[in-house]
């Protein structure tokens, strides 16, 4: 049982522009979500958070914003660099468990 | 570099056999957690120990043990292997910033299983 989805597997956005990485979960307790870059032969590597508390999340070209009613977050970089292409994972857990739970993945091309 | 270790990077391997795989954190994490990463799948949680003692289990097969020696570092034992079991195993640790635990994984060790 999939409890977080990223229901898109590839994005392709024209440098300059914006991207638009979305991911839904199904799991109420969950009260903070993560996302994750990867590059090919490359392990994840952290890129931004938010808690449950906050809607909206900034760091740089980096915005994560949380509807918890919808339980669907979103991560924005603008302007996207070629540099932003690999895949994106959202990630999730609650405090009252050990697990992180990932989606399968976005993958991004940005097209200089 | 997240300052996590994992060896080796690449492993092949035939089917009915058994593999260990290292992870070393990063210093001063007491969190390891294993991940299986298999074609086209999110990375799928196995288990985590915490300051050596198992803290968490996911989808671990019966076949796929793990420990974490006092030293911290963390081995991933997959016994009697299936081709099904080829695929990206990362290790992450964790560390908390303002009560909020945040991962980081190694590079990978690539399995396949022939």
């Amino acid at each position: 049982d999939q409890q977080v989805k990223q229901n898109s597997p590839s994005l392709s956005v024209q440098e300059g522009r914006i991207s638009i990485l979305n991911c839904d979960y199904t799991n109420s307790m969950f009260d903070y979500f993560l996302w994750y870059k990867k590059y090919p032969a490359e392990g994840p590597t952290f890129l931004i958070s938010i808690s449950s508390i906050k809607d909206k999340n900034e760091d740089g070209r980096f915005t994560v914003f949380l509807n918890k009613s919808a339980k669907h977050l979103s991560l924005h970089i603008v302007p996207s660099q070629p540099g932003d292409s690999a895949v994106y994972f959202c990630a999730a857990s609650s405090n009252t468990g050990n697990q992180f739970y990932f989606g399968t993945g976005t993958s991004l091309t940005v097209i200089p | 570099d997240s300052g996590v270790t994992q060896t080796p990077k690449h492993l092949i391997t035939a089917t009915g056999q058994r593999v260990t795989l290292r992870c070393s954190p990063r210093s001063g994490d007491l969190s390891v957690y294993w991940y299986q990463q298999s074609l086209d799948q999110g990375l799928q949680f196995l288990i985590q120990y915490y300051n050596g003692e198992e803290r968490a289990k996911g989808n671990i097969l019966e076949r796929f043990s793990a420990q974490q020696f006092p030293d911290l570092h963390s081995e991933l034992n997959l016994s009697s292997l299936e081709l099904g079991d080829s695929a990206l195993y990362f290790c992450a640790s964790s560390s908390f910033n303002r009560d909020q635990e945040t991962q980081y994984f190694g590079p990978g060790t690539r399995l396949l299983v022939l």
